[in-house]
């Protein structure tokens, strides 16, 4: 089946200590997305790639970068993790299909600082 | 911020059909309406979307006011896997369909 694949499904990592998330898919779609979900919230966009186009949203911090190699994968580097950075991480893609975009979203990584 | 209002949390009974409300007044013409739901632990998961008319497919029903300011979506015969949070949220395709979630409705079935 066709899917968004994240790895791994749980990161621990030490403080200040950069950690990368992998995301990849088979549905060969041109948008993808990370979003971030503490606990008992809803997700929140970090940023998205539309195509190769990098789009970063306003306040995201600088902590957090992304990479796109190619359509299929997409890594989210969090160059220096602080305790409020563990949160699970979504990665979702999508496509344009009759002028909407409806997204597919991973099963998450949850990360853990210590 | 997000532009709808639902209610924190719902019950219902299982067998019988859920009715989730959502407020988006300030909707826009070319903003659509799309319903996410994100069972605990897992990623969110497309439900359905819409822009005027109502919706059908396998999962539920959307059913938008004529003035677009509300909708209401329907899980017909609600289980006891449909208990999850439900997002509602609106969006437009000028941006490149990034959503923005608010808080949600958490939806209770119980037996």
């Amino acid at each position: 089946d066709a899917m968004v694949i994240q790895n791994p499904r749980y990161q621990v990592t030490q403080f200040g200590k950069p950690v990368t998330l992998s995301c990849s898919q088979t549905l060969n779609h041109n948008v993808m997305y990370w979003y971030q979900q503490k606990s008992s919230q809803a997700p929140k966009l970090l940023f998205h790639y539309y195509d190769k186009d990098f789009n970063n949203e306003a306040d995201t911090p600088d902590n957090f970068q992304s990479r796109r190699p190619n359509t299929s994968f997409c890594f989210l580097d969090i160059r220096s993790p602080g305790l409020g950075d563990a949160a699970m991480y979504l990665c979702a893609t999508s496509r344009l299909a009759g002028g909407t975009y409806e997204q597919y979203f991973g099963p998450g990584t949850r990360l853990t600082v210590t | 911020d997000a532009k709808t209002t639902q209610p924190t949390s719902m019950d219902c009974a299982e067998g019988r059909a859920a009715n989730l409300p959502c407020n988006h007044s300030t909707i826009s013409g070319n903003e659509y309406v799309y319903w996410y739901r994100q069972i605990h632990s897992q990623g969110p998961q497309y439900i359905i979307h819409g822009l005027k008319n109502n919706e059908t497919n396998e999962m539920a029903s959307l059913i938008i006011t004529e003035d677009r300011k509300s909708s209401t979506l329907i899980l017909p015969h609600a289980t006891l896997r449909d208990t999850a949070v439900y997002y509602c949220i609106v969006t437009d395709g000028g941006s490149q369909g990034n959503l923005i979630f608010g808080k949600g409705t958490k939806l209770s079935v119980k037996p």
